[in-house]
Parts: structure tokens; C-alpha cells; sequence
């Protein structure tokens, strides 16, 4: 089963909106982290913001957030206000404690900021 | 300043002939891995290290090897390649923690032909 499912290979948006970028995941594990993580087209993985599960409120950083349904299973990437910089590749990923701290992606989400 | 060196970042081969891809953080992390990132299929794990000297396999290690003489190191080699290992290659490490990250490596970019 897959641990990290992004059901949106592709995503546009207009430059200055918000976008949602969906995670779902699963684990049965009570301890676990939520990681998003950004590629550009040069390459190179950036990671954006961290999620723990026991984290009572959502985790910000600058324009990220990360919107956690816990009973929902759910990690979405939240970014406010688009830039071109933002058109990148974005992975999800999930580290938990039951499977000796393995990390598990999401197969990406390709963002496109339109002028 | 805390990183993830990969080495080269950009490599073409012949199939056949053996090569090396070097990692190396100076963080300290305990746990290190190989990742290869194809078109349409995300990142897939090569292998993977909880420390020195122990090392296990991830979803995709046919035609690959891996060492973990030191815990700064953890070269990828390729006995020998082929075309179907293709593909940008990362190296990354974190702590042994579920809390933790990846620090990732800039890529290397490797075409056998």
C-alpha cells in the first residue's frame, strides 16, 4: 500500500493566489513527521516545512503552511501568494518511528505559476 | 556550513564500465541513502545505511552497491552499468529520528550508453 499518495501530477495557478497541493498519508504509527519538500528545474531538493503528529498546530514557515487533518490522514501544502519561483516540483514525505524511521515520497506534484 | 556532498554532478558512461558516485555530510547523521528519480515515478531508494557498517537494501538496489566504511561516507557504485540506469541521483542523510529531514545532495546526473 502506498505510505504517500499526491493525486495531482500537475497544478496551475495565477500568480499572486493561493494553492492547495494535496498529501494524503498512512501509518499506523502514533509518532510520526511530514515533510514537503520543493525541486526546481535545476534540480536540487529543497525542504519546506515540517509537520510532527503530535504538533497541536499547524506548521508555517514565511508563505508555506502546512493545513494537518490527522484523522484525515491528510498534509496539505499551502502556498500564499504564488511567484514564478514557485513553479517547481513538490514531494510530500512522511517519516515514521514503526519502520525504524524509513522515509516514504509522494510521487510529486509539478506547480506552474502563470503571470 | 552543514551539507550533502555528491560527486560528480554530472557523469556519461559507456555500459559496462564501473563507476563511483561519492557522498559525504558533515552533519553527522547517522542515517544516509541513495535515491534515483526517473520521470513519472518520484523518488525511488536504492539503498539505505542506519550507520557505519550497516547497510540495507530499499526498492530498487538490483545493479547497485553500497558502502559504509565511515559514517561521513556513502559511495554508490555501479559494477556495471547500463542503460536503464539512466536517471538523477541523489544522496542525502539525516538523523536517526522520525522529526528529522533529509538534508539531500545537489544530483548527479548519470546517462550509460
Amino acid at each position: 500500500a502506498q505510505k504517500i499518495t499526491q493525486t495531482q501530477p500537475g497544478m496551475f495557478v495565477q500568480e499572486k493566489e493561493a494553492v492547495t497541493l494535496d498529501c494524503t498519508y498512512d501509518t499506523s504509527d502514533p509518532s510520526y513527521g511530514l515533510f514537503w519538500y520543493k525541486q526546481p528545474s535545476s534540480g536540487e531538493m529543497i525542504f519546506l516545512i515540517y509537520q510532527g503528529s503530535y504538533d497541536q498546530q499547524n506548521a508555517t514557515e514565511g508563505r508555506y503552511s502546512l493545513n494537518f487533518q490527522k484523522a484525515r490522514k491528510s498534509a496539505n501544502l499551502v502556498i500564499s501568494a504564488s511567484q514564478l519561483g514557485d513553479s517547481a516540483m513538490y514531494f510530500c514525505a512522511m517519516r515514521d518511528h514503526n519502520t525504524g524511521n524509513q522515509f516514504y515520497f509522494g510521487t510529486g506534484t509539478s506547480l506552474t505559476v502563470i503571470p | 556550513e552543514a551539507q550533502v556532498t555528491q560527486n560528480p554532478r554530472y557523469l556519461i558512461t559507456v555500459t559496462g564500465k564501473k563507476l563511483t558516485v561519492t557522498c559525504s555530510q558533515n552533519m553527522n547523521h547517522e542515517y544516509m541513502s541513495w535515491y534515483r528519480q526517473d520521470p513519472g515515478l518520484g523518488l525511488r531508494q536504492i539503498y539505505y545505511s542506519m550507520n557505519v557498517e550497516v547497510t540495507d537494501k530499499g526498492d530498487v538496489p538490483e545493479g547497485y552497491k553500497v558502502s559504509r566504511k565511515e559514517k561521513r561516507n556513502f559511495p554508490l557504485i555501479l559494477e556495471s552499468p547500463s542503460p536503464n540506469q539512466t536517471s538523477l541521483y541523489f544522496c542525502a542523510s539525516s538523523r536517526d529520528r522520525e522529526d528529522y529531514g533529509y538534508t539531500f545532495g545537489s544530483g548527479t546526473r548519470l546517462t550509460v550508453v
